[in-house]
């Protein structure tokens, strides 16, 4: 158990609207990631975070921003939510300055279904 | 262009049959290949991280195994609670890539 916490851990909401997903970690690691999965493309990084306030894009980024104000919180944003961004997202940390440290643990999820 | 490509996507194992899956990685500056197990509804479990080919790391019926274009996942003996989707994962120069996963089923 990384001590990841996601919140909402399920969401419906409608096309255009705002959404905000919550990564809470206990255990104030450096690196966080945010990924989206999706059947046959599996884990895609949207954006990971190397520290507070430093921030960089992933693999699938637009249409999502991110914060990170605290050490232990990574929140990622859907600006005007889209149909195509129906999918499960995950958190993730690595324990930076440890032997295993490129290993990244993962969240639960939060399934997203935008209508 | 960086690619991990896991196969074969569906495995059907009977009960103590041993098999591989296997994951076939081109990815620049390797820095580790990792294996994680994945439950339906659920985050992906950290299984094994490799750093270079040669290594090999077991735990309990699994072993994961590193050379410089693949890594296998040999499962011995599996039980049916060894049913999951297995994901193979690497991290290089683009940060980290993902195949998308070995659908394990294991049958009493």
């Amino acid at each position: 158990d990384a001590g990841i916490t996601q919140s909402p851990r399920h969401k419906v909401t409608e096309t255009g609207t705002p959404v905000t997903l919550r990564c809470h970690q206990t255990e104030n690691h450096r690196y966080m990631y945010w990924y989206r999965q999706d059947p046959g493309h599996g884990l895609r990084l949207i954006h990971y975070s190397y520290g507070v306030k430093d921030t960089d894009k992933g693999e699938v980024s637009d249409g999502y921003s991110v914060s990170r104000s605290k050490t232990e919180d990574f929140l990622l944003t859907l600006e005007s939510a889209t149909s195509s961004q129906t999918s499960v997202y995950f958190c993730a940390i690595s324990r930076s300055g440890t032997v295993n440290q490129e290993t990244q643990y993962f969240g639960p999820g939060t399934r997203l279904l935008v209508l | 262009e960086d690619q991990v490509t896991q196969s074969p996507e569906a495995l059907r194992l009977q009960e103590g049959e041993s098999s591989s899956l296997n994951c076939s990685y081109t990815v620049s500056g390797l820095r580790g290949l990792f294996w994680y197990r994945q439950d339906p509804g659920k985050g992906p479990e950290f299984l094994f991280t490799l750093y270079s080919a040669g290594e090999e790391k077991e735990k309990e019926r699994l072993k994961a195994t590193l050379t410089k274009k693949e890594s296998f996942l040999h499962i011995t003996a599996p039980k049916p609670e060894d049913s999951a989707t297995y994901l193979c994962g690497a991290s290089g120069t683009y940060k980290y890539i993902f195949g998308t996963g070995t659908r394990l089923k294991v049958l009493a």
